[in-house]
């Protein structure tokens, strides 16, 4: 059964601390997405990452930075929260390029970060 | 202008009611189209996928792609209080074979209740 996992599902952290999202996936998918889910805004992307070490900016990648040392794992950090970080924050994982086909992309349950 | 737009709701309807839910959009390139559906406290998870202009009907959901006027539909017949939840709709211009890696670009999602 396909599995994404974040680590924590509620998280309560203090502006300008260190924040640190962690994301496992265990499909073997090379593509791996963080977004940010805000009522009516819907799902803006962040950053995404096509192969370990590899990454690339989504639409709102200010304030945000990532790390992919592993294949099924991809963190988020936010290097000094603010309170309009608060917000909750999805991890999603697909297979890699094969042209011409659709990859699904698989989201984890979400973490609610508030940042006070 | 958003490149995706989404009525939020809410939409509230009774058991049995047919649903429509809605999103227009403004880049022509895209041609793949989702539809994801939301559980409280759960990530999105894919209800219906398709390619370029058409239909697709899937049980009780159909999935409507209008690409000239930019407009896609996903119905749902006989409503059921299971079906409540988040709908959102998905966009992409390439498959994940393309450069951006089968990057979506989301709408706000329509909030829906069905009630007993």
């Amino acid at each position: 059964d396909v599995k994404v996992t974040q680590s924590s599902r509620y998280l309560v952290k203090r502006t300008g601390e260190k924040v640190f999202l962690e994301c496992v996936q265990d499909m073997d998918h090379e593509n791996m997405f963080w977004y940010r889910q805000d009522p009516g805004l819907g799902l803006r992307l962040i950053y995404f990452s096509y192969d370990v070490k590899m990454k690339e900016k989504g639409d709102i990648p200010e304030g945000y930075s990532v790390s992919r040392e592993k294949k099924e794992r991809f963190s988020l950090i936010l290097e000094s929260a603010s309170t309009n970080q608060t917000s909750m924050y999805l991890c999603a994982s697909s297979l890699g390029s094969f042209a011409g086909v659709y990859n699904e992309q698989f989201f984890g349950p979400g973490t609610r970060l508030t940042v006070l | 202008q958003k490149e995706v737009e989404q009525d939020p709701g809410p939409l509230s309807v009774p058991e049995g009611a047919i649903v429509s839910l809605n999103c227009t959009y403004s880049n022509s390139a895209f041609q793949y189209f989702m539809w994801y559906r939301q559980y409280s406290r759960k990530g999105p998870e894919l209800l219906m996928y398709t390619y370029s202009s058409g239909n697709k009907e899937d049980g009780r959901f159909t999935a409507q792609v209008d690409k000239s006027s930019k407009y896609i539909s996903l119905f749902i017949r006989d409503s059921q209080p299971s079906d409540s939840a988040t709908y959102l709709c998905a966009m992409s211009a390439t498959t994940a074979g393309g450069t951006s890696y089968g990057k979506l670009t989301f709408g706000q999602g329509t909030i829906l209740t069905v009630h007993p």
